[in-house]
């Protein structure tokens, strides 16, 4: 079993559609969790950034956190054709970047 | 927000030839950069951790020969493509990390640089 899943996609959905992207992971020592979204061609850019379980809302982002189930979902409403990229998560269990790890990326499109 | 520069974007060689990529913290100073390669379509795979002034540690079957890498400010990471080969064809990304104790574990990426090597 890998370390951290993620579904590869691709996802496609239309313009203003609530979109949910997931990981599951299988270190319970995980604490810090991040969502990027990936250009085609370009760098990680970072989305979103949370500690240990619950929920973190920006703007259309919302991300959730569940220690329990070892499940992390990265929420996008009213999507939009410029959130077409691959979405990557990461996860890290200290604050001293031992153990970071990036799930595989979802690729999303959205369509006009 | 932190910005990584990576330099070049873009780079076209000669099978053979050595190449180097830099990676600079603009804003913050960064005790740890990574280097990651990405082939089309997949996930980034770490090919090295630098830290400021000392060695680098290189992942399991990257050969450190072949990809060197110097980490000689706390905001500037240099990676050379030594001797360089079309296998070795692929999208290079660097990432910081801000430096200190009560630093947040996020790693910020430069745009990376496209190799191809002929």
């Amino acid at each position: 079993q890998k370390e951290v899943e993620q579904d590869p996609g691709p996802l496609s959905v239309p313009e203003g559609a609530i979109v949910s992207l997931n990981c599951t992971y299988s270190n319970s020592a995980f604490q810090y969790f991040m969502w990027y979204r990936q250009y085609s061609r370009k760098g990680p850019e970072l989305l979103m950034y949370t500690y240990s379980s619950g929920n973190k809302e920006d703007g259309r982002f919302t991300a959730q956190v569940d220690k329990s189930s070892k499940y992390i979902s990265l929420f996008i409403r009213d999507s939009q054709p410029s959130d077409s990229a691959t979405y990557l998560c990461a996860m890290s269990s200290d604050n001293y970047g031992q153990n970071f790890v990036f799930g595989p990326g979802t690729r999303l499109s959205v369509l006009p | 927000g932190a910005v990584v520069s990576q330099h070049p974007s873009w780079v076209i060689c000669k099978s053979g030839t050595s190449v180097k990529i830099e990676c600079r913290s603009l804003d913050f100073q960064a005790t740890t950069m990574f280097w990651y390669r990405q082939f089309p379509k997949q996930s980034l795979m770490l090919m090295a951790t630098s830290n400021e002034g000392s060695k680098a540690t290189y992942e399991q079957g990257v050969e450190k020969d072949k990809f060197l890498i110097n980490h000689a400010s706390l905001t500037l990471s240099t990676l050379t493509v030594t001797s360089a080969h079309p296998e070795d064809s692929s999208f290079y990304i660097c990432s910081a990390r801000i430096g200190g104790a009560l630093a947040k574990n996020i790693q910020y990426f430069g745009a990376g640089t496209r190799l191809s090597v002929l």
